[in-house]
């Protein structure tokens, strides 16, 4: 098993671009999360889906944020226009509704600059 | 609502010894489960041990043990033996059933094993 895949690993950009940050959950999990985490504000939880519906995005910061998950594969967390304050690393993770197998496994991250 | 408490912001150990990450939680739930993840400095979250609340059993991965008191909502983490490789923030985490497995993150320990 792959693990949880993330790309990029590493994004630098410059403030007011538009920021796309990639995940593929494991195959066979039907749940998918987006974290923040920095020093300031540790690990947020951004959103989660469900068998691809959103079912809560209170930790999106703001209209900049979007999320989207068109199948079970491919989740996409998409910032515009950046700004400095949201250099951070972005966890996606994924879990599975088997029962006794109810455990959230994450990706590897993108630490994202914005200069 | 669920909040996780980790009242140790950081802790050391000598090498070889022993030492427990202290974590309490909140909630009115009575099936639950509980984790603990290890963030090394490469940042990767990685599970290092799963409590399902119904057990009265503590769980143990190798070095690796919990001290689940459910009356006292109390989830601490022995690491026996520690290792230079147990240098990590470790991130205690709450998740109730049935709900999409949203997890609750206390605000983590970071550790540091001194040789």
């Amino acid at each position: 098993d792959a693990g949880v895949i993330q790309s990029p690993r590493h994004e630098v950009t410059e403030m007011g671009q538009e920021v796309t940050l990639r995940c593929k959950p494991i195959s066979g999990h039907n749940s998918l999360f987006w974290y923040r985490q920095t020093m300031m504000r540790g690990l947020e939880l951004l959103i989660y889906f469900n068998n691809n519906v959103p079912i809560d995005d209170s930790g999106m910061p703001e209209d900049r944020f979007s999320a989207k998950m068109p199948n079970a594969s491919f989740s996409t967390l998409k910032i515009q226009p950046s700004e400095p304050r949201d250099s951070a690393v972005y966890f996606c993770a994924s879990s599975t509704h088997m029962t006794g197998k109810e455990t959230q496994y994450f990706g590897p991250g993108t630490r994202l600059l914005v200069l | 609502a669920q909040t996780v408490t980790q009242s140790q912001p950081e802790m050391s150990v000598q090498e070889a010894e022993t030492v427990t990450l202290s974590c309490t939680y909140d909630t009115s739930e009575s099936n639950y489960y509980l984790f603990w993840y290890k963030q090394p400095p490469s940042r990767q979250m990685i599970l290092v041990i799963r409590q399902e609340a119904y057990k009265q059993q503590n769980a143990t991965e190798n070095r690796f043990s919990v001290n689940f008191q459910k009356a006292a909502k109390s989830f601490s983490l022995k690491i026996s033996d520690s290792q230079l490789g147990d240098t990590a923030m470790y991130f205690c985490a709450f998740m109730k059933t049935n709900t999409g497995n949203q997890f609750y993150f206390g605000t983590g320990t970071s550790l540091t094993v001194i040789p």
